[in-house]
């Protein structure tokens, strides 16, 4: 079975545009939950989607959003990007709204985005 | 603000030795705990957790100790391999499916 998937790998952006990341989540799972991890610390939470509805939000400006799909894949979008937001982005699916392995929360390998 | 920390951001050890890493968290609401390890270029990879209610969990050589007086973390891996060399990072949940990660210690094993 396959992974959590993340597309693209990789991303050079410019500062000010706009950037669309994807997540699709391991197969029956149908919680998607995002994170920023910058170079040298531990992920920050972003946001938690289930069954298509938001379900938690972590301390990031309105200029972050994403949504979920009814496949339960899900997009995270950013807009005026700034150099700041260079960072690998993670996305993690689980069964349900828990984490650890009784849901099955499992991480995917990350988008890395350059800004510049 | 709700922090996790970890004491020392990088520690090195021969193989074979055993490696213990520290971990630092300041909400004491937190009622499930999780470790994770790095590789260059992956995702985090769970590794042990540990519940609140307990203060020791042992898993295939590694052991975690959870300190709710002090609220300290710790991961002892036993019998330290090459292939253990990773950033490792401790996780916090208290909330649904928030986690909140600490900074990170960075392995190196020499063969």
């Amino acid at each position: 079975d396959a992974g959590v998937t993340q597309s693209p790998t990789h991303l050079i952006k410019t500062r000010g545009q706009h950037v669309t990341l994807r997540c699709s989540p391991i197969s029956g799972h149908k919680s998607v939950s995002w994170y920023q991890q910058v170079l040298g610390q531990g992920p920050q939470f972003i946001f938690q989607y289930y069954e298509k509805e938001e379900r938690g939000r972590g301390n990031f400006p309105d200029r972050f959003s994403a949504r979920q799909f009814p496949n339960y894949s899900s997009e995270l979008n950013v807009n005026a990007l700034l150099l700041g937001d260079s960072a690998l982005y993670l996305c993690a699916s689980s069964v349900g709204t828990g984490t650890g392995p009784l849901y099955g929360y499992t991480f995917g390998s990350g988008t890395r985005l350059t800004v510049v | 603000g709700e922090s996790v920390g970890l004491h020392l951001p990088t520690l090195s050890v021969q193989e074979g030795d055993n490696s213990i890493i520290n971990c630092a968290y300041s909400n004491s609401a937190s009622d499930y705990f999780i470790w994770y390890k790095q590789e260059s270029g992956k995702g985090p990879q769970f590794i042990i957790d540990i519940r609140s209610n307990m203060d020791k969990r042992q898993g295939q050589r590694v052991t975690v100790l959870l300190n709710k007086t002090v609220k300290h973390l710790s991961l002892q891996i036993a019998a330290t391999q090459p292939g253990d060399s990773a950033v490792y990072f401790c996780a916090e949940n208290n909330q649904g499916g928030k986690l909140i990660f600490g900074q990170g210690t960075e392995l190196s094993v020499k063969p």
